[in-house]
Formats: C-alpha cells, structure tokens, sequence
C-alpha cells in the first residue's frame, strides 16, 4: 500500500520554463510535508517544506502548494535551471509518530538547456 | 558546518556475513534515522532514535538488522547474516526535533553489495 505516489517517473522541461512536480498521498494523519533533490551516489538534499496547516510555501525559486482536501501537493520551480536536473522526492510524515518519513517512487526531472 | 557523515560508502560482502554500517549525526541533532534504498524501490524507513527514548524500530524488514546509538550521537546499524536482498543504499538522517521545522538532513549513503 503506497502511501504516497509520484505518478509522473519523469519530467522533461526547456531552461527558464516551470516545472511542476506532483504528489498525491493517501493517508490523512500526515501534517508534514517535504520535498527533497537526489543526484546519483549522494544522499538526498532538503528543498522545502511545507505544514498541514498551511496551503503555501515558498523560497526562491521553489514553491510548495498543499491541497489537503485533495490529498495532494506540488512543488513548482521557476525559472528551471540545467542544475536542476536530478531525481526529487515528495514526502510525507506524522510530527506525533516522530516524523518518519514516508517517500514518493520519485520524478526524475531534466532541464534542457 | 559538517553534515550527516556515512562510513563506509561502498561495502561488497559475501552472503552470510555480518556487516556494520556507522552514521555520525549533525553535532546537536536529537533524532537519527536509518533509510534504505533498494534497486527499483523507493526509499524506506527502517529505524528511528530519539534522544534516551526507546528506538522505533517499525521499519526493520527483520530480526538480522540491528541498530544502536552510542552517546546520542553516533549510530551503527548491523545487518547480521547477510542475504543478497539486503543490498541496497543505506542512508542515514538526523534532525533537530522542536520549534517549527522538522526537516531531516541526510548523509551521501553507504552502498552494500551482497554477492
């Protein structure tokens, strides 16, 4: 039972254009939400994050949009960078259960220069 | 400052053995996790340390993996008997835990191969 899903495995986009990510979950007791970026052979880099109680969040060039009553969240980034490109992960937890986090299969996103 | 530090960051093993896997948490994170990521899955949780609490050990696919954390820092997860499955990424996170960000910075992994 995958609790969170990235239906989209990847995402190709031109430079300087958005690129939209999503993420949808099942589970209604998670209140906190994150985005993280993998390159090969490193370990995940926090993005940003994003509260159940709010419906926005943004730093520079990343913004995270949460829909609670559709269960899901989408990370936009603009302008997309070549330093971009990487796999990003969509995930979820529970702050009460000790924030295990709970991750998305991924979208692998390629920024075309 | 210094990040989440992983050793070794490639270990090859014959099937059977034991293996131990180290993670040095960022100096003053509370809370430690262990991940994995095996070929063609996401990432999953394994294990979680917080403070002197008991660990949650929820994640942990079975009784051959282990985990302790000396001092409330450094962690070392053991993978007893090891079995080809076993092979995956082994990542470790840590965290601050209170206030409002609960974000878990992770380290480069540990890469273990069964054969």
């Amino acid at each position: 039972d995958q609790q969170v899903k990235q239906n989209s495995p990847s995402l190709s986009v031109q430079e300087g254009r958005i690129s939209i990510l999503n993420c949808d979950y099942t589970n209604s007791m998670f209140d906190y939400f994150l985005w993280y970026k993998k390159y090969p052979a490193e370990g995940p880099t926090f993005l940003i994050s994003i509260s159940s109680i709010k419906d926005k969040n943004e730093d520079g060039r990343f913004t995270v949009f949460l829909n609670k009553s559709a269960k899901h969240l989408s990370l936009h980034i603009v302008p997309s960078q070549p330093g971009d490109s990487a796999v990003y992960f969509c995930a979820a937890s529970i702050k009460a259960a000790g924030n295990k986090l709970t991750f998305g299969g991924g979208t692998r996103v390629l920024v075309k220069p | 400052g210094a990040g989440v530090s992983q050793s070794p960051s490639n270990k090859v093993t014959e099937k059977g053995k034991d293996v131990e896997l180290r993670c040095d948490p960022i100096s003053g994170h509370t809370a430690l996790y262990w991940y994995r990521q095996s070929l063609g899955q996401g990432l999953e949780f394994l294990i979680y340390f917080q403070g002197n609490s008991a660990p949650d050990k929820s994640g942990l696919p079975s009784d051959r993996f282990s985990a302790e954390r000396t001092g409330g820092s450094v962690s070392t997860l053991t993978i007893q008997r090891t079995q080809q499955e076993d092979s995956a990424v082994y990542l470790c996170a840590s965290s601050l835990v209170g206030g409002n960000s609960y974000e878990q910075y992770f380290g480069p992994g540990t890469r273990l191969t069964v054969t």
